[in-house]
């Protein structure tokens, strides 16, 4: 089966502060995960994704298959990354991708 | 190009009402989805479509029903509506799947109340 946990669902830090949102994953195969966000009156959109390796508005995610996760980082919180934050999960050649419950990021000014 | 376009944006029923939400993609993508959000849930999967003509059931498909129109449309309907199926709605749709990596373009959403 396929479960992904993002164990906080609230998580405020202070601008300019280091931040990581938390993921797990429970999959038996290779996944294919990424990470999702939704800001205030947008649709959800895609942040990045762990095949690409790529750093997107400062984020950043390392899959660490020993530890079944791909936390989002970024060294320094701004105001603008105030939002909604999903993991997500593809089994490996599945069409369905299996969400995460949401961690709503808050940063203070 | 609009992306995946959601109808309506919002709707109240009574419950025992039916009713059917819309969704079109104009990105030629195979594969559609039809997601809840609700709070503390996160996003759990209904039914999705890989492909025109096929049809999967999801996480919660109990209580509504879909159908692959064609390639562009995907439609989500409820026979009789349940005060537990409040919730906002997402269509979503991607490339297929085995292409590897193929993110989800979403709608803007269907904010359903059921009272």
């Amino acid at each position: 089966a396929q479960r992904v946990t993002q164990p906080e669902k609230l998580l405020s830090v202070f601008k300019g502060a280091p931040v990581e949102l938390k993921c797990n994953y429970s999959y038996s195969g290779s996944p294919e995960l990424f990470w999702y966000v939704q800001y205030s009156r947008q649709r959800l959109q895609l942040l990045l994704r762990h095949i690409s390796r790529e750093s997107i508005k400062g984020f950043t995610a390392d899959l660490n298959k020993g530890e079944t996760s791909f936390h989002l980082k970024k060294p320094f919180a701004q105001e603008e990354d105030s939002a909604m934050y999903y993991c997500a999960l593809r089994g490996q050649g599945a069409q369905k991708l299996v969400f995460g419950q949401g961690t709503r990021l808050t940063i203070n000014p | 190009n609009a992306g995946v376009t959601q109808t309506p944006k919002f709707q109240v029923l009574k419950t025992g009402q039916s009713m059917t939400l819309q969704c079109a993609q104009d990105m030629n993508h195979n594969s559609m989805y039809w997601y809840r959000q609700d709070p503390g849930m996160g996003l759990r999967l209904i039914y999705y479509s890989a492909s025109e003509g096929t049809t999967d059931k999801g996480e919660v498909p109990n209580g509504y029903n879909v159908s692959r129109l064609n390639k562009r449309e995907f439609s989500l309907r409820l026979e009789s509506a349940a005060p537990s199926q409040t919730s906002v709605y997402f269509c979503a749709s991607s490339e297929a799947g085995r292409q590897g990596n193929s993110p989800l373009h979403f709608g803007n959403g269907t904010r359903l109340t059921v009272t």
